[in-house]
């Protein structure tokens, strides 16, 4: 089955405390990409990827970092995470660069306290 | 600064009625114009997308309306029924299809 995977689904986690999420796509995509989604401002782009060891930043970019060694793999990661970055956030896949659907994964749910 | 400006927000609907939800943008380098639905506690799925050179496009009961002039956008959503309450996102992106912006999101509740 074609999907997006992301670990953890959830997490509660503190202020300071580095943490990474996982993304895994089994659909050979070139692109990949991380969202959070918070009420009131929907979905706004972290970052992406065109291609392995190719990132850029998307409209929300602070305080996150991320690296694409591997085709299907983009993990997120928080370096020191803060209150703010409490949200869900969606990790994507398409294939090529030009206007395709992108593929989501369920989600991972993140409160920093 | 929001690059796509969503409304309505909520938006309830009796069965076999019509929704609409309409989406605007000011960046005229956007290329590509997605909707997708949303289910509680699932990802956004596409729902169907148009580009700049059409004004509209029918996938079943969805239709997007386009208006390249007034840069606007809608869905509509045709003999709407229950099992289509969601929430919708309309998007835009640029640049060969990498940078997204997504509208605010409208909760669509279709009652029996």
């Amino acid at each position: 089955e074609a999907q997006v995977t992301q670990n953890p689904r959830y997490l509660i986690t503190v202020t300071g405390k580095k943490l990474t999420v996982t993304c895994s796509q089994n659909m050979n995509h070139e692109y990949m990409s991380w969202y959070r989604q918070d009420p009131g401002l929907g979905l706004r782009q972290i970052y992406y990827s065109m291609n392995v060891e190719v990132t850029d930043k998307g409209d929300v970019p602070e305080g996150y970092k991320v690296s694409r060694k591997e085709k299907r793999n983009f993990p997120l990661i928080l370096e020191s995470p803060s209150p703010n970055q409490t949200s869900l956030y969606f990790c994507a896949s398409k294939q090529g660069q030009g206007n395709q659907p992108q593929h989501f994964g369920d989600g991972t749910r993140l409160s920093i306290l | 600064q929001q690059q796509v400006k969503q409304s309505p927000q909520s938006l309830i609907v009796q069965k076999g009625g019509i929704s609409i939800i309409n989406c605007a943008y000011e960046n005229t380098a956007f290329d590509y114009f997605p909707w997708y639905q949303q289910f509680p506690g699932k990802g956004p799925a596409l729902l169907i997308a148009i580009r700049p050179d059409v004004s509209e496009k029918k996938e079943g009961r969805f239709t997007i309306s386009f208006n390249k002039s007034a840069k606007q956008f809608s869905l509509h959503i045709m003999d709407s029924q229950p099992g289509d309450s969601a929430t919708y996102f309309c998007a835009a992106s640029r640049e060969a299809g990498n940078q997204f912006y997504f509208g605010t999101g409208t909760s669509l509740t279709v009652i029996p």
